[in-house]
């Protein structure tokens, strides 16, 4: 069974332009989670989607937003980048019965670097 | 607020000793708890899981241990190998939890 992918991999952007991050889920899984990975600061939780509702957010600006496909798949948009936003984003796929005991799959991140 | 801290951000042992990770919770409605393993450049990979009602579950050369009234859940690697040389990271949720990560811990093997 094929893991969690996400596309770019890597990606260069300036100082106020707007960046947009896919993910596919394995198949057969409906909740798609993203993380941000800065040095010293662990992941830290954005959201959430499942059946192309957000579920849960996690406390970033409004500049963070995402979005879930009817396929699973997700993307995750951030506006009006500034550096600190360069940062390892990570997306994981879980089976999203909604409750706590799943385990959730992580892709190998895109990696966004802000000049 | 820092509901699940790992608070060693970096761990040294000998290939063949037994690696231990610690790590906290503050929130008691958490009650599943997973370890991930990170390599640069890589999405964390998932490692072990425990969920509140047990207090030990094994898988090869991992155990977590979960002690409830502390609040505290370990990782036990042994014997540790080079290529368990990555960061771990520990995680809990609960009800409608998010998934809550700590800090991280950098294991090292040496040879």
């Amino acid at each position: 069974k094929a893991g969690v992918t996400q596309t770019p991999r890597y990606l260069i952007k300036t100082r106020g332009q707007q960046v947009t991050l896919s993910c596919s889920p394995i198949s057969g899984h409906r909740s798609v989670s993203w993380y941000q990975q800065t040095p010293g600061q662990g992941l830290q939780f954005l959201f959430e989607y499942f059946s192309e509702t957000q579920r849960n957010k996690g406390n970033f600006p409004g500049r963070f937003s995402g979005r879930q496909f009817s396929n699973s798949r997700s993307e995750m948009n951030v506006s009006t980048l500034e550096l600190g936003d360069s940062a390892l984003y990570l997306c994981a796929s879980s089976r999203g019965q909604g409750f706590g005991g799943e385990t959730q799959y992580f892709g190998p991140g895109t990696r966004l670097l802000v000049l | 607020d820092q509901q699940v801290k790992q608070n060693s951000p970096s761990l040294s042992v000998q290939e063949g000793r037994i690696s231990i990770l610690n790590c906290d919770y503050t929130n008691s409605m958490f009650d599943y708890f997973l370890w991930y393993k990170k390599y640069p450049a890589e999405g964390p990979t998932f490692l072990i899981s425990i969920s509140s009602i047990k207090d030990k579950n094994e898988d090869g050369r991992f155990t977590v241990f979960l002690n409830k009234s502390a609040k505290h859940l370990s990782l036990h690697i042994v014997p540790s190998q080079p290529g368990d040389s990555a960061v771990y990271f520990c995680a809990a949720s609960g009800g409608a939890q998010k998934l809550v990560f700590g800090q991280g811990t950098r294991l090292t093997i040496n040879p």
